[in-house]
């Protein structure tokens, strides 16, 4: 089980640019979240999918931020135009549908900067 | 709101014993996890608890009141690779997302 796989690992961009940020998810993890980790918020969720769907997205902050899950295999998080105040540490996550206490796996996360 | 409150730093002797404490508003509660962070990765799963009492894995321990809304962490025979941040998370109504709390960035030191 290679477990969620995030790229890139780093990015470093100028304000004003497009990010786009990528998740594979768990095979046949039914559910996919993106968290976003500051010092001062700590994990805040921006939007969850469920079967590819999404769920909720009360936590985007923004127009700016948007998310699609094309497949079971495959989600971004685009932020189109990035802000200094962007900068974070971006995770994704994946859980079986299972029962509501299945643990999440995160996946190693985006170090995002923006300039 | 789901506030879910947790000290901010703690630090520990090597060899010692740690509790971290959580504690989280009760409505619509369904389940609570611990989450260990070391710098620069992922959370990784510890624990879960939904029943009242004490889990325990190893060197490490869960606890909840769920009456009281309250959990703690129990770290015993420190090691310095324990030295992380430990996240509190809660699962309320319906099958929705974890809400995290801000995390216990714990030292230990020799």
């Amino acid at each position: 089980d290679a477990g969620v796989i995030q790229s890139p690992r780093h990015e470093v961009t100028e304000m004003g640019q497009e990010v786009t940020l990528r998740c594979k998810p768990i095979s046949g993890h039914d559910y996919l979240f993106w968290y976003r980790q500051t010092m001062m918020r700590g994990l805040e969720l921006l939007i969850y999918f469920n079967n590819n769907v999404p769920i909720d997205d009360s936590g985007m902050p923004e127009d700016r931020f948007s998310a699609k899950m094309p497949n079971a295999s495959f989600s971004t998080l685009k932020i189109q135009p990035s802000e200094p105040r962007d900068s974070a540490v971006y995770f994704c996550a994946s859980r079986s549908r299972g029962s509501y206490n299945s643990p999440l796996h995160f996946g190693n996360g985006t170090r995002l900067t923006v300039t | 709101g789901q506030n879910i409150d947790q000290p901010t730093e703690m630090t520990a002797t090597e060899g010692a014993i740690v509790q971290i404490n959580c504690t989280y508003q009760t409505s619509g509660f369904n389940g609570l996890f611990w989450y260990q962070q070391h710098a620069g990765e992922a959370p990784t799963f510890l624990s879960y608890n939904v029943l009242d009492g004490l889990e325990e894995k190893g060197r490490f321990s869960s606890f909840l009141s769920r009456s009281k809304g309250y959990s703690y962490l129990l770290l015993k025979e420190l090691q310095m690779k324990d030295s992380a941040s430990y996240l509190c998370a809660v699962s309320f109504a319906g099958n929705t997302p974890l809400v995290f709390g801000k995390g216990t960035r714990l030292s230990v030191i020799a």
